[in-house]
This record gives structure tokens, sequence and C-alpha cells, in this order.
């Protein structure tokens, strides 16, 4: 069984539209992420939730907005995709105090 | 901020050959962690270092842990083509805040 699962694994969109991608982890773990990996490699936090309840926000955009029905979900809806959003949007989940963290296969988002 | 820095952020080597991968951080913190990701997939995690002088290793992988000289390293021992891969130290600041150093790309040559 896949531990952390994003839908879906690609995402081509143009300028302007609205998209949601999810994640569910069936790991058990409180606390799930959602980060950015630009062209560069580099990763950068979005959000943080612990047992629903958003922790971190980082400075996004907000036209981003995470959705948590339950501790095993994190959903990211993005309004108004702009080009720079393309990138891959990898979700998370960890197990606190200090658990290292389980990461879904990513999202490619392509903006056009 | 956060500053998490790594170097080198390229290394080219040859197998059978020892480096060490660098992560600096600012702000002090003793939870620090190693990821492996390799070409268009997702990070794996590799070690978890809780504590001053903590060091883990896993086959040629060797991971420690310096809190009071924000410092942590991951060795690698005897090269393999198997261990290319793009390695991401990450530091974790409140329990459930990550910043991630910015990746070194190691490229294991025969």
């Amino acid at each position: 069984d896949t531990a952390v699962s994003q839908t879906p694994k690609y995402l081509v969109t143009q300028m302007g539209n609205d998209k949601s991608i999810k994640c569910e982890q069936n790991l058990g773990h409180d606390t799930m992420y959602w980060y950015k990996q630009d062209s560069k490699k580099f990763l950068k936090i979005m959000f943080s939730y612990n047992n629903k309840e958003l922790i971190i926000n980082e400075t996004v955009p907000n036209r981003f907005s995470p959705k948590s029905p339950d501790k095993a979900h994190l959903n990211l809806h993005i309004n108004s995709l702009e080009l720079g959003d393309s990138a891959v949007y990898f979700c998370a989940s960890s197990q606190q105090p200090a658990g290292g963290q389980y990461f879904g296969p990513g999202t490619r988002l392509t903006v056009t | 901020e956060l500053k998490v820095e790594q170097n080198p952020l390229f290394l080219s080597m040859q197998e059978g050959k020892n480096y060490t991968i660098y992560c600096n951080y600012s702000t002090t913190s003793d939870r620090l962690y190693w990821y492996r990701q390799d070409p268009g997939k997702s990070l794996e995690s590799l070690f978890v270092l809780l504590s001053n002088g903590a060091v883990k290793q896993e086959g040629r992988l060797m991971a420690s842990l310096d809190t009071k000289a924000r410092l942590s390293t991951l060795h690698i021992t005897a090269a393999v083509h198997d261990l290319s891969a793009t390695y991401f130290c990450a530091v974790d600041l409140t329990g459930n805040q990550f910043y991630f150093g910015t990746g070194t790309s190691l490229t294991v040559i025969p």
C-alpha cells in the first residue's frame, strides 16, 4: 500500500484556471505538509497541518488554499493559476515529535 | 528566517572514493534530517538526527550532527554508481516547520 499518495501526478492547465491537488496518507501521522519544488530543485514549505489544524502558512499567495477534511487528507486548491506556479508540488506527512517526513510522489503542474 | 546551506552544490566523484557533503544552518535546532531524491522521483528519508553528536550510518553513508557548530555532514565511503542522486538536508525549527537546504547533486562516475 502506498504510504502517501497524490493525485493527479501531472497537471497541465492554462493561466487563469483553478485546479486542485489531493493528498492522502495511510500512516496514521498527525502532521501533513505541502511543499513546492521549483525548476532548480529548491524545496520550500508552503503549509503545515497538525490534526486538521493549520500550523504553518509560509509566505504563499492567497490564491493557494489548503484544506484538511480529516487528518489523513490534505488537499491544495489553487485559484487563478499563473505561469510562476509551474513546479512540482509534494505532499508529506510525519509523526511528531521529531519524526522524519514521508513524501508523496509529487504532482508536476505546468501552467501555459 | 532560517537559512540552510549545503556545499558543494554539485559533486562529481569517481567510484571508490570518499567525500563529505556539508550542511550549515543559521538558527539553533537539534533536529536535522537527510533525504535523497532520484531524478524525477520523490524524496526518501535517509537519516534523522535528533541531538548534538548524533551519528547514524547506513551502508556507505554516514551522517553526523554538531548542533553547537550548526553543522551536519553526510559522508560517503567508497562511492558506487547507485549513490548518484540529489541529497538534501532539512532543519526542523518548531516540530512542524522544515527548512530544506539547496541540495547537493551527486554523480558517481565509473
